[in-house]
C-alpha cells in the first residue's frame, strides 16, 4: 500500500459526459501528479500540482482540468468524453524534496 | 526531448532463470533513473532508483546500474520467481522544474514454473 488513494476504482460512462477522478496523496506530501496509461500512448504525464498551485503541464487536453484543494487532495475533471479517453488514470504524490513518486491504484475509465 | 526506450516484451522465462530487461535513455544533464513494477490490476510500485552515474539501485534481488557512458539502466535479477511476473517500466526524472516522470513503454515478464 503506497498510501495514495484514488476513487473511484472503475468508472463507466458515455461519450459526451463529464467525470471527476479523486486522489488523496500520502500524508505530508505536497505534490500530486496525474498520469494517463493507455494502450496506444503508454504512460504519459498530464499535470502536476504543488501545495495547491499548478506547477507543470504535460500532454493534457483542453477538455481536461485539475485542481488541488487546501487539504491537498486533487481532482481531475474530464469533460466531453470521447472513446479515446478510455484509459487508466493514475495519480502519484511526492514529498517536499520531490524524491520518489508514490502511485495510487488508479481509476479505470471506460467511455462507451 | 527526454525519452526512454525499453526492450519489447513479452519476456518469458522459466523459474530461477536470469533476467535482463534493457533500458536506454536520452536526456540532457544527469536525470534520475527508476524502475517501477506493475502487477496485474494494481498501480505502479517503485522497485529501485539511481540518482547519479555509476550508482547501483537494488531491491528484492533486482539490480540496475546507472551507466552514463552508454545511457543505460538495465534491470537484472539472478533468479526469477513466478511471483515476479508483472510489467516493468523504466523511467527518468528530468532536470526541469516539474520533476515529472518519463516512462518507457513497459516490458511484460512472464515466469513459468
Amino acid at each position: 500500500d503506497s498510501g495514495v488513494t484514488q476513487t473511484p476504482k472503475h468508472l463507466i460512462t458515455a461519450t459526451g459526459q463529464r467525470v471527476t477522478l479523486r486522489c488523496s496523496p500520502r500524508s505530508g506530501d505536497l505534490s500530486v501528479y496525474w498520469y494517463q496509461q493507455s494502450l496506444d500512448q503508454g504512460l504519459q504525464f498530464l499535470i502536476q500540482y504543488y501545495n495547491g498551485e499548478e506547477r507543470a503541464k504535460g500532454n493534457i487536453l483542453e477538455r481536461f482540468s485539475a485542481q488541488q484543494f487546501p487539504d491537498l487532495h486533487s481532482e481531475l475533471n474530464l469533460s466531453s468524453l470521447e472513446l479515446g479517453d478510455s484509459a487508466l488514470y493514475f495519480c502519484a504524490s511526492a514529498g517536499q524534496n520531490e524524491g520518489e513518486q508514490y502511485f495510487g491504484p488508479g481509476t479505470r475509465l471506460t467511455v462507451t | 526531448g527526454d525519452s526512454v526506450t525499453q526492450m519489447e516484451g513479452p519476456v518469458t522465462l522459466s523459474e530461477e532463470a536470469f533476467l535482463t530487461i534493457n533500458c536506454t535513455y536520452t536526456a540532457t544533464g544527469y536525470p534520475s533513473l527508476f524502475w517501477y513494477v506493475q502487477y496485474p490490476g494494481e498501480g505502479l510500485q517503485l522497485l529501485l532508483k539511481a540518482t547519479k552515474a555509476d550508482d547501483k539501485g537494488s531491491n528484492k534481488g533486482f539490480e540496475a546500474t546507472y551507466r552514463k557512458e552508454t545511457t543505460s539502466f538495465h534491470l537484472e535479477k539472478g533468479s526469477v520467481q513466478v511471483s515476479d511476473s508483472a510489467v516493468y517500466f523504466c523511467a527518468l526524472r528530468g532536470m526541469d522544474s516539474s520533476y515529472k516522470l518519463i516512462f518507457g513503454s513497459g516490458t511484460r515478464l512472464l515466469v513459468r514454473p
